[in-house]
């Protein structure tokens, strides 16, 4: 059964400073992705990372895949306001199903 | 429409009642899936369809939750005799294949009371 699982859960951070969100997972897992999630709205893809190794940046953020212990990470850098939001992980078990993380909920303050 | 749409956005519903939760995928979206995401939490997968046939329902946490794409567009989920338990944001998602091009909805948020 795979078990994703992400920390910190609660991030408040500055603006202008850089800060790391992990993702944990239990088992092999097919892909990894990172969603955004803002307030009362659905979940916008950020990233799909299909292999060991991959590193996939947009903007202030980078994510990146290790595949062999089984982490991803998502890299903040010097963080503004509107990057408030709620991250998800996610692994993808088979094509049909999605395990999130409990997602982390990040505070951006001005 | 340009994106999945959901209706309604939000239900009120007395314990007991049965709801009817609506999804409009992209058209020509082959794969639908549904979510339920409780209060602070991760979504968490209820079932998969690949045009009309529900491929995957490994996820519907009882009975009482049922869904359905009957032409392979549309796709309803049924939560009969609801439950306190039952409220939370159901997400539906549509693909032309897997989840890499995948769009969600702005989702169904439900209040059981």
């Amino acid at each position: 059964e795979l078990k994703v699982e992400q920390n910190p859960l609660f991030l408040s951070m500055q603006e202008g400073k850089n800060y790391t969100i992990y993702c944990n997972y239990s088992t092999t897992s097919d892909r990894l992705y990172w969603y955004r999630q803002d307030p009362g709205k659905s979940l916008e893809s950020l990233f799909v990372l299909l292999s060991n190794g991959a590193v996939k940046q947009e903007g202030r953020l980078m994510a990146s895949l290790d595949t062999k212990a089984r982490l991803s990470t998502l890299h903040i850098t010097a963080a503004v306001h509107d990057l408030s939001a709620t991250y998800f992980c996610a692994g993808e078990l088979g094509a049909q199903k999605l395990v999130f993380g409990q997602g982390t909920r990040l505070t951006i303050n001005p | 429409g340009a994106g999945v749409s959901q209706s309604p956005r939000y239900k009120v519903a007395k314990r007991g009642q049965d709801v009817a939760l609506r999804c409009d995928p992209i058209s020509g979206h082959v794969s639908l899936f549904w979510y339920q995401q409780a209060l602070g939490q991760g979504p968490e997968f209820l079932t998969y369809f690949q045009n009309e046939a529900q491929l995957d329902k490994s996820g519907l946490p009882s009975d009482r939750f049922f869904a359905e794409r009957p032409e392979g567009s549309v796709s309803t989920l049924k939560i009969q005799r609801t439950q306190q338990e039952d409220s939370a944001v159901y997400l539906c998602a549509s693909s032309p294949t897997g989840y890499t091009e995948a769009f969600f909805g702005q989702g169904t948020r439900l209040t059981v009371v």
